[in-house]
């Protein structure tokens, strides 16, 4: 079954940027790679998307090589708002692989 | 206004009885699902349905049932509970399913069961 690895948590400071990679070797030519964000006792939230090279938005960055086989996030000049779960979701063809593991827990310090 | 609602937020049971979650989204999305997370923080998909007609039904049991009676609601019922069953479920939707379809969620019920 496809799945997605990413680390299970990161630290980091106010202000830095951060960098959280999700691997993906078994991508496939229609899927897009989508992150998502969760506080605690929330749902999962849309940040951003791509398919392939790099998506800016106003909140992050996604780079993705060209065998697209591994995606990273950016987060620039993270502050203590930033501390959540980001999960990487790959939209693999076929259906049974819309499970998002369980993501990377950020904490963002002062 | 909130994008996909559910309810209730919080239920607290007791084994061997049968509660049920509803959930609705007001973003004219044509697919709906129902997620759970459970205490390990993994977060996965139940059911899906695309314009009222089961698209996923991963390995869940059969005491699990979903129904949509249009395509703006899907609601969860389970019977005969179980310790196991205490978890969140979230309720979610897209536009579409696949190819790059964002997927909206609800705050998300927490279900206990003693």
């Amino acid at each position: 079954l496809a799945k997605t690895t990413q680390p299970i948590s990161m630290d980091s400071y106010e202000g830095q940027e951060v960098n959280i990679t999700c691997s993906h070797n078994n991508i496939a030519t229609n899927d897009y790679i989508t992150w998502y964000q969760q506080f605690p006792s929330q749902g999962p939230r849309f940040i951003i998307q791509g398919y392939k090279t790099k998506v800016t938005n106003e909140v992050a960055s996604l780079f993705i090589p060209a065998d697209r086989k591994s995606s990273t996030l950016s987060l620039p000049r993270v502050s203590l708002s930033d501390t959540a779960v980001y999960y990487c979701l790959v939209d693999f063809s076929g259906y049974s692989t819309l499970t998002f593991g369980k993501g990377t827990m950020l904490l963002v310090s002062p | 206004d909130t994008a996909v609602s559910q309810t209730p937020k919080y239920l607290v049971t007791q084994m061997g009885n049968d509660k049920s979650i509803k959930c609705e989204q007001n973003l004219g999305h044509d697919t709906m699902y129902w997620y759970k997370q459970d205490s390990k923080k993994f977060l996965k998909i139940m059911f899906s349905y695309n314009n009222k007609e089961l698209i996923i039904n991963e390995t869940v049991p059969n005491r699990f049932s979903p129904k949509s009676p249009d395509k703006a609601h899907l609601n969860l019922h389970i019977n005969s509970l179980e310790l196991g069953d205490s978890a969140v479920y979230f309720c979610a939707s897209s536009q579409q399913q696949g190819a790059g379809g964002t997927i909206y969620f609800g705050e998300g019920s927490w279900l206990t069961v003693v």
